[in-house]
């Protein structure tokens, strides 16, 4: 899973409470992702990072905030879970240069269940 | 904003078979291809890319053809095995003035090699 780790890799928690997941690199890797996968959908995704400190939405950003304050690390937070976040959520790592897209590298997933 | 249709959602195969899977993307301005393959409880691993500047690319018994003119690429897999059972997403970019890949994926196809 080139040097991406997750955590937690499961986790059960009712509805209403907060949620943080943690994505930890160990390749340097300037831009991180957070997506989420569900049946039918594929991967849709949540908020990315370009630098420390430097994040935008995605697609389904909705409900989810994120944060970096270090180069190897890219937190997702459920401020208050819902079931309709339940799912399956990876975390990926891109180089960069030159305004030409690198390959994304992706982490082992957490799954999320909200009760 | 981009949309990535993948077909078959299922494909069933003997082993020694050759299997393809078809996707369609919306962006005429996309610029990178990329196919990805997870196994079961695991993240998606890239498998093969492919830029706007090539039509084709192979490796060994795995390839990718791009047509930007229908806007449609396809993963070609010969010689399938067992071990190529797995889900298959295609996922579509466009450049982006920072290098960062904002994927769209698609659906995902189930491929099942039977011995």
């Amino acid at each position: 899973d080139a040097g991406i780790t997750q955590s937690p890799r499961h986790k059960v928690t009712e509805t209403g409470t907060p949620v943080t997941l943690r994505c930890h690199q160990t390749e340097n890797h300037r831009y991180m992702y957070w997506y989420r996968q569900d049946p039918g959908h594929g991967l849709r995704l949540i908020h990315y990072s370009y630098g420390v400190k430097d994040t935008d939405k995605g697609e389904v950003s909705d409900g989810y905030s994120v944060s970096r304050s270090k180069t190897e690390d890219f937190l997702l937070t459920l401020e208050s879970a819902t079931s309709s976040q339940t799912s399956v959520y990876f975390c990926a790592i891109s180089e960069s240069g030159g305004g030409y897209p690198y390959e994304q590298y992706f982490g082992p997933g957490t799954r999320l269940t909200v009760t | 904003g981009e949309n990535v249709e993948q077909h078959p959602s299922t494909l069933s195969v003997q082993e020694g078979d050759s299997a393809v899977i078809k996707c369609t993307y919306s962006d005429s301005a996309s610029n990178y291809f990329p196919w990805y393959k997870q196994e079961l409880g695991k993240g998606p691993q890239l498998i093969i890319d492919i830029r706007s500047n090539v039509g084709e690319k192979k490796d060994q018994r795995i390839a990718v053809t791009l047509n930007k003119t229908a806007k449609h690429f396809s993963l070609h897999i010969t010689e399938t095995q067992p071990e190529d059972s797995a889900v298959y997403f295609c996922a579509a970019s466009r450049p982006s003035r920072g290098g960062y890949n904002k994927l769209i994926f698609g659906a995902g196809t189930r491929l099942a090699v039977h011995p």
